[in-house]
């Protein structure tokens, strides 16, 4: 299966910053996915990331809040906008693999202070 | 919209005793549901998978059931271990927006293995 290599592992942001979340894969994918999970709690897809197009975000997420790049198949960046306490969470970035299988990176714990 | 959920948030077991971790699902339109595990600091890592025409699946040590008459999913662990000790999700695959598939998850449950 799919390698993801996703970087940062952890960051520390002051409010009203911008964080870019970077999401390497070591095999082309056609479908590349971006999960938030708040503090003890469970994943919600933010959007798919779509190569060539604009990505396909979730009812509660918007682009001006969480810009995604998708420049190729192996590459993704998730940016969380003008932070705020509240965006206190682990974000990840997952891979489909074949029709329903999908791979998950380590994922990105962001504190914002 | 349609969710996922979990009966019991945590669950203690004494170590080489068998774990049973439930899961309600309400899209009666979802075909294929997974397993995860997900340990501290890591991302979800696949356990077992099930299709809808199934009703039973057994891997190393773990069984998923599945009863679409009630949808109700569960994942059984043998002889639970040290290392099983995790938060445990369960997800539905179903199609949307024509041929896109999206995961939904379910709200976890922290297995925890006494010694």
């Amino acid at each position: 299966s799919a390698v993801i290599s996703q970087k940062p592992s952890r960051d520390i942001c002051q409010r009203g910053t911008s964080l870019t979340i970077q999401c390497q894969v070591d095999s082309q994918v056609t479908m590349m996915f971006w999960y938030r999970q708040q503090p003890g709690q469970s994943l919600t897809l933010i959007a798919t990331a779509n190569q060539g197009s604009e990505a396909t975000y979730e009812s509660g997420f918007v682009i001006d809040k969480f810009p995604i790049s998708r420049p190729n198949l192996t590459f993704s960046t998730l940016t969380v906008s003008n932070m705020s306490p509240e965006d206190s969470s682990i974000y990840l970035c997952s891979v489909g693999t074949g029709t329903y299988g999908y791979t998950f990176g380590s994922g990105t714990r962001l504190t914002v202070v | 919209g349609e969710s996922v959920g979990l009966h019991l948030p945590t669950l203690s077991v004494q170590e080489g005793d068998n774990s049973i971790i439930n899961c309600a699902y309400s899209n009666s339109a979802s075909d294929y549901f997974i397993w995860y595990k997900q340990e501290s600091g890591k991302g979800p890592q696949f356990i077992i998978d099930i299709r809808s025409n199934m009703d039973k699946r057994q891997g190393q040590r773990v069984t998923v059931l599945l009863n679409k008459t009630v949808k109700h999913l569960s994942l059984q662990i043998a002889a639970t271990q040290p290392g099983d000790s995790a938060v445990y999700f369960c997800a539905e695959n179903s199609e949307i927006r024509g041929s896109a598939r999206q995961l939904t998850f379910g709200s976890g449950t922290q297995l925890t293995v006494l010694p």
